[in-house]
């Protein structure tokens, strides 16, 4: 199965900060990664496919960039609403994994 | 609208079988894939398998043959059912709906919380 590091596991930011969110995986998944975003009590929300492709309705401030086995979320101009977990996930190889997740809090 | 929606028992006894249905709506069953999901209580997310557009289906090797999932196109239902429940299987157990690419989940129900009693 292809592993997938995510990190940091936990991460603390200001409003209006700029926040990145690593993901490496074990072999090369060729861009076949999403990003998904679960707030408590709730189910994922997908964010951003293809490694770089912004889901219909997600805000231009998160973005999806890498290759190859590095890849990352950045989300620009941090807001409250934004204080989740978030999970990568790759979808180039069966079994479908997904990272332990980052926890996002506001400073 | 896509709409996913999970319903299942609350409580499963030890070794027995797991069924929970996903009933979809605002797509057809045979134009959208739909994956499971599972989320054990404070954890990560595990893929489980999926059911896809033209019938066929794909399961994670870790839930071996103990795992199933069915579907009934004229009901816009997917089924998950799973046997020999362990206590390690007690989690929240989410179908979700995939258009934009095989392996990506774009719209997910609400999720069915299920515990494993002993």
């Amino acid at each position: 199965d292809i592993q997938m590091t995510q990190s940091p596991a936990s991460l603390s930011a200001s409003l209006g900060e700029t926040v990145t969110i690593e993901c490496r995986a074990s072999e090369d998944i060729y861009n076949g990664l999403a990003w998904y975003q679960q707030k408590p009590g709730k189910s994922p929300q997908l964010l951003i496919y293809n490694a770089n492709s912004l889901h219909t309705g997600v805000p231009s401030r998160f973005s999806g960039s890498g290759s190859g086995t590095q890849y990352s979320l950045k989300i620009n101009s941090l807001q409250s609403e934004d204080v989740a977990s978030y999970f990568c996930q790759q979808y180039y190889d069966y079994p479908y994994t997904f990272g332990a997740g980052t926890k996002l809090e506001l400073k | 609208q896509v709409q996913l929606k999970e319903t299942g028992p609350d409580l499963v006894q030890l070794t027995q079988t797991l069924s929970i249905t996903c009933t979809v709506s605002g797509f057809s069953l045979t134009t959208y894939n739909v994956h499971w999901v599972r989320q054990p209580p404070g954890k990560g997310l595990e893929w489980m398998g999926a059911m896809w557009n033209g019938g066929g289906t794909d399961y994670n090797s870790a839930f071996k043959s103990r795992l199933s999932i069915s579907r009934d196109t004229s009901k816009s239902q997917v089924f998950l059912k799973m046997n020999s429940l362990q206590t390690d299987d007690t989690a929240k157990y989410f179908c979700a709906s995939s258009n934009s690419g095989y392996g990506v989940m774009d719209a997910w129900g609400q999720g069915a919380s299920v515990t494993v009693s002993s």
